[in-house]
């Protein structure tokens, strides 16, 4: 059974920095791309960053690009998203989803940037 | 940047089809995919690459794409079907993914 499960949210200040993982079960995730996705309160989805399957290669969004980071650990099945320099609108839930056509999601994890 | 329009809410009666549109320039041309998200939960696959069903998926939701305009059809909506829906695309030319701003379906 294909599961993700993030992990690592919480309450910070701009400009602090925090470390999303999701861990995957069910599948290897260097057979896929793997997103993240953000959805501020009350607000649609927005993609945050891609890393592709075959060569790892990365994609942001213009709005995080330079302060979020997106990796993988295949040897714990994980991928990460560290995030520099927040600010109160990276408030959101955080989804890590699975494939191209995101087939898979996991239930998200809450980070609230405020002074 | 590429940008998916959807209407904002689409209404429609128990049994009727509810259909969710999702504009962008030339989407004809991208792979589309849908999901359903209902009130504190995870978005749900629902139709990928324009028209195809994941298993669990009832065969009433169906997909569409051309032009400048790709389509959401439920048929016999029931209430368990309201929700938000959103379209999305991987635009290929500008290595981006890009979603809708969602539609709220209500089932009357």
């Amino acid at each position: 059974e294909v599961q993700l499960l993030e992990s690592g949210g919480g309450k910070l200040q701009p400009g602090e920095s925090l470390r999303l993982s999701c861990a995957a079960s069910g599948f290897t995730i260097s057979n896929y791309a793997m997103s993240w996705v953000r959805q501020a309160p009350g607000k649609g989805l927005e993609w945050v960053s891609t890393i592709r399957r075959s060569d790892g290669a990365t994609d942001y969004a213009d709005s995080v690009k330079g302060r979020f980071t997106i990796s993988r650990d295949i040897s714990k099945n994980t991928l990460y998203l560290q995030m520099n320099s927040l600010r109160a609108d990276d408030t959101a839930v955080y989804y890590c989803a699975r494939d191209v056509s995101l087939d898979y999601w996991g239930q998200g994890t809450l980070v609230t940037v405020s002074s | 940047s590429y940008v998916l329009t959807q209407p904002p809410s689409v209404s429609v009666a128990p049994g009727q089809s509810a259909r969710i549109t999702c504009g962008g320039n030339n989407i004809g041309s991208e792979s589309v995919h849908w999901y359903q998200q209902k009130p504190g939960q995870a978005p749900v696959l629902v139709v990928y690459d324009d028209s195809d069903r994941p298993s669990g998926i009832p065969e009433r939701f169906s997909g569409s794409n051309s032009g400048n305009t790709a389509t959401l059809t439920i048929s016999r909506v029931e209430a368990g079907d309201e929700a938000d829906y959103y379209c999305h695309v991987w635009h290929i030319s500008s290595d981006h993914r890009v979603f809708g701003g969602g539609t709220k379906l209500t089932v009357l």
